[in-house]
């Protein structure tokens, strides 16, 4: 299986700071397709997990554009260039490259 | 607008059986594959099961093969979980989720339900 490795485990951030989250992949997540099936989720307290990006870089719909996503091969960032109050949460990487689909272990933003 | 609900989920005990079911709306359901997703409290997300559109395709997590089976009601536009020999471990929200675009294979889920407590205990 795909290891999804999340670091950190936790981010305290001021308002209005960028905030960064980094995920490593056991082997790459590049498909037979030539996609790369990285998607980022967002997880509020209390609520089910919504989609912010996929294939890397997509910003799904709704998502503001302080949100971003990066990366290639092995190693993939999801960027919050201005947190606001409301991103208070969990996020966690997710790989569809290859069955099983396997998720990072999580990364809690709070604001200090 | 897009709505996944599920219902059945409650107190087992273990070795026990449950099925529950997410009801779909808001878009075409037998075009695009379905998920099942779990979360033990207080727990990251793991994936359960999926199954392709048609419903000719179906995938399990090492972790519940052999004892759950995911199915489909186009007609009806509901996805289940059928889970047998539950244990401790299944305890957790099961949530339903779909995948994003037409394709022949999950590639990311852009539609969650609320979610599901199945809780097995003696």
């Amino acid at each position: 299986d795909i290891v999804m490795t999340q670091t950190p485990l936790s981010s305290p951030v001021t308002l209005g700071q960028p905030a960064s989250i980094s995920c490593r992949s056991s082997q790459s997540l590049v498909h037979s397709d030539g996609n790369t099936y990285v998607s980022w989720l967002q997880q509020r307290p209390g609520q089910p997990p919504r989609l912010l990006i996929y294939k890397i870089s997509n910003r799904f719909s709704g998502v503001p554009d302080r949100f971003s996503g990066s990366g290639a091969g092995t190693d993939f960032t999801l960027k919050i260039s201005r947190v606001e109050a409301e991103d208070v949460g969990v996020y966690y990487c997710m790989q569809a490259t290859q069955f099983p689909l396997t998720f990072g272990g999580g990364t809690k933003v709070e604001i200090k | 607008e897009v709505q996944l609900l599920e219902s059945g989920g409650g107190l087992v005990q273990p070795g026990g059986s449950l099925r529950f079911s997410c009801a779909a709306s808001g878009f075409t359901f037998s075009s695009y594959a379905m998920s099942w997703v779990r979360q033990a409290p207080g727990k990251g997300l793991e994936w359960v099961s999926a199954i392709s559109g048609s419903g000719g395709s179906t995938y399990y997590a090492d972790s519940v093969k052999g004892r759950f089976t995911i199915s489909r009601d186009n007609s009806k536009n509901t996805l289940y979980l059928q889970m047998n020999s539950l244990r401790a471990e299944d305890t957790a929200v099961y949530y339903c989720a779909k995948q994003r675009g037409v394709m022949t294979t999950v590639t990311d889920f852009d539609y969650w339900g609320q979610g599901t407590l199945v809780t097995v205990s003696s």
